[in-house]
C-alpha cells in the first residue's frame, strides 16, 4: 500500500531534549516536505526536499533541521525543542514538486 | 509577498444546499493550485490540481475552477459526509514552496 509513515504519532517531551520525527515513503517520490499545523494559522511549510541531498527552507524553518540522505526518508530534527514548537506535524511526498502530495497521518508534539 | 486566502472560514449548510468555497491567491507565477480535504485527526487528502486559468475539474459533488486570481470549490447538493476542512494550496513558479490557505471548515447537517 502506498503510504507516508511518520513516527512517533504522539510525543510529550521537555524543553531542550533533542528529538527526531521520522518520515518514510514507499512510492519512490522525489519530493518530500514537512509542515506544521496550528489553529488559526493553517499548514505552514517548514522544509522541503526536491530530491536526495537537496533541501530548502520553507516559511517557518527556525528551530528545525532536516536531512535527505536517501530517497525514502526525510527526518525532522528538533535540536533544542521549545514550547512554541508544540504543534501537529505532517510529512508529505509527491513524485515531483508540482504534483499532488500524499500526507502522513501526523505527529502531535507537545513540548513542556 | 505570496499569499493564499480562503473564505469563508466556516460554512454551515443543510443537506442538499449547494454553495461555493473561495481561494484567492497572489503569487509571482502559478505552477499549480491544489485542493485538499482534511478530516479531524487525519492528514490532508488530495482532491484536485488546476494549472491554468479556465481549467475545471469535477469529482462527484465537487467541482473546482480557476481564474488568474482565485479558485472556487463548488459543492452541489452536499451530504453530511462532505463535512470536513477544505484546504487550498498554491505552488509558485520559483522553487518548491507550497503555500496553504487557512482552510474552510464545512459542516453539512442532515
Amino acid at each position: 500500500e502506498a503510504q507516508v509513515t511518520q513516527n512517533p504519532r504522539y510525543l510529550i517531551t521537555v524543553t531542550g531534549k533533542k528529538l527526531t520525527v521520522t518520515c518514510s515513503q514507499n512510492m519512490n517520490h522525489e519530493y518530500m516536505s514537512w509542515y506544521r499545523q496550528d489553529p488559526g494559522l493553517g499548514l505552514r511549510q517548514i522544509y522541503y526536499s526536491m530530491n536526495v541531498e537537496v533541501t530548502d527552507k520553507g516559511d517557518v524553518p527556525e528551530g528545525y533541521k532536516v536531512s535527505r540522505k536517501e530517497k525514502r526518508n526525510f527526518p525532522l530534527i528538533l535540536e533544542s525543542p521549545s514550547p512554541n514548537q508544540t504543534s501537529l506535524y505532517f510529512c508529505a511526498s509527491s513524485l515531483y514538486g508540482d504534483q499532488p502530495q500524499h500526507f502522513g497521518d501526523g505527529t502531535r508534539l507537545s513540548i513542556l | 509577498e505570496d499569499q493564499v486566502t480562503q473564505s469563508p472560514e466556516a460554512l454551515r449548510l443543510q443537506e442538499g444546499e449547494s454553495s461555493s468555497l473561495n481561494c484567492s491567491y497572489t503569487v509571482s507565477g502559478l505552477r499549480g493550485l491544489f485542493w485538499y480535504r482534511q478530516d479531524p485527526g487525519k492528514g490532508p487528502e488530495f482532491l484536485f490540481t488546476l494549472y491554468s486559468a479556465g481549467e475545471e475539474k469535477e469529482k462527484e459533488r465537487l467541482k473546482a475552477t480557476l481564474t488568474k486570481k482565485e479558485s472556487f470549490l463548488h459543492i452541489t447538493a452536499p451530504k453530511p459526509e462532505d463535512s470536513a476542512t477544505y484546504l487550498c494550496a498554491v505552488r509558485e513558479n520559483q522553487g518548491g514552496k507550497l503555500i496553504f490557505g487557512q482552510g474552510t471548515e464545512l459542516s453539512v447537517k442532515p
